[in-house]
């Protein structure tokens, strides 16, 4: 079945670029059927949606992080990607890969998620 | 910007019905979903479109939605449903809000 795996650096230096890769196995990113979308969620706090994609290039952004998030999509590779730049510690967080399943062609819920990775940005 | 409000905690004996209150303006309006988190793993899709369960779902678990309340309801409640639950909805823009999550206390 379809899986969601994240990976990238656990640790990112202030005023840096964070960047987050989603793998997808079992399945194609290329179905039309969802949208692709990156959650985070700071140590003992919420969820955060940061934006979300679909495999021909469209994306939402979260608008208090739109400034400094790019989510990009590489079907022949069958990931997806979050660049977030200029961090500083409030960008600590355990960030999920999610698919988005989609109702009459809009996005909706996230019916499955990655395990999370986890992101300190500390110098 | 959109918000969606839950009380921080709810406790529930076991067996008995816990409910989950999620409010935002007019979200009757729009499809609301809820997720389970348990300590250290990632969300489940436990319902959405206001009221479905995904496959896998125990048939406890029910939701609501109208007005400007969405409500998750879990029947029977057993030990293993103590966990955090956030509702989520998503504006006409596309643009995905999450409630500030709910600590469900089985005691």
């Amino acid at each position: 079945q379809l899986q969601l795996q994240e990976s990238g650096p656990g640790l990112v230096k202030p005023s840096e670029t964070l960047s987050l890769t989603c793998n997808v196995s079992g399945g194609s990113i290329s179905s039309g059927s969802h949208y692709w979308g990156w959650i985070r969620q700071p140590p003992g706090k919420g969820l955060e949606w940061i934006g979300s994609i679909f495999y021909r290039g469209s994306t939402y952004y979260n608008p208090s992080l739109k400034s400094r998030v790019t989510i990009s999509v590489d079907t022949s590779k069958s990931q997806f990607s979050l660049n977030l730049k200029s961090v500083t510690a409030a960008d600590t967080a355990v960030y999920f890969c999610a698919r988005q399943d989609l109702v009459v062609s809009t996005p909706t819920s996230f019916g499955l998620w990655g395990q999370g990775t986890l992101v300190t940005v500390s110098s | 910007s959109y918000d969606l409000t839950q009380p921080p905690s709810v406790s529930v004996s076991p067996g008995q019905t816990a409910s989950i209150n999620c409010s935002g303006d007019k979200l009757g309006y729009k499809f609301a979903s809820w997720y389970q988190q348990r300590p250290g793993q990632s969300p489940i899709l436990v319902i959405y479109q206001d009221s479905k369960r995904p496959s896998g779902i125990p048939e406890r678990f029910s939701g609501s939605n109208s007005g400007n309340t969405a409500t998750l309801t879990i029947s029977g409640t057993q030990p293993i449903d103590e966990a955090d639950y956030y509702c989520q909805a998503r504006d006409s823009g596309f643009l995905v809000f999450f409630g500030g999550g709910t600590k469900l206390t089985v005691l």
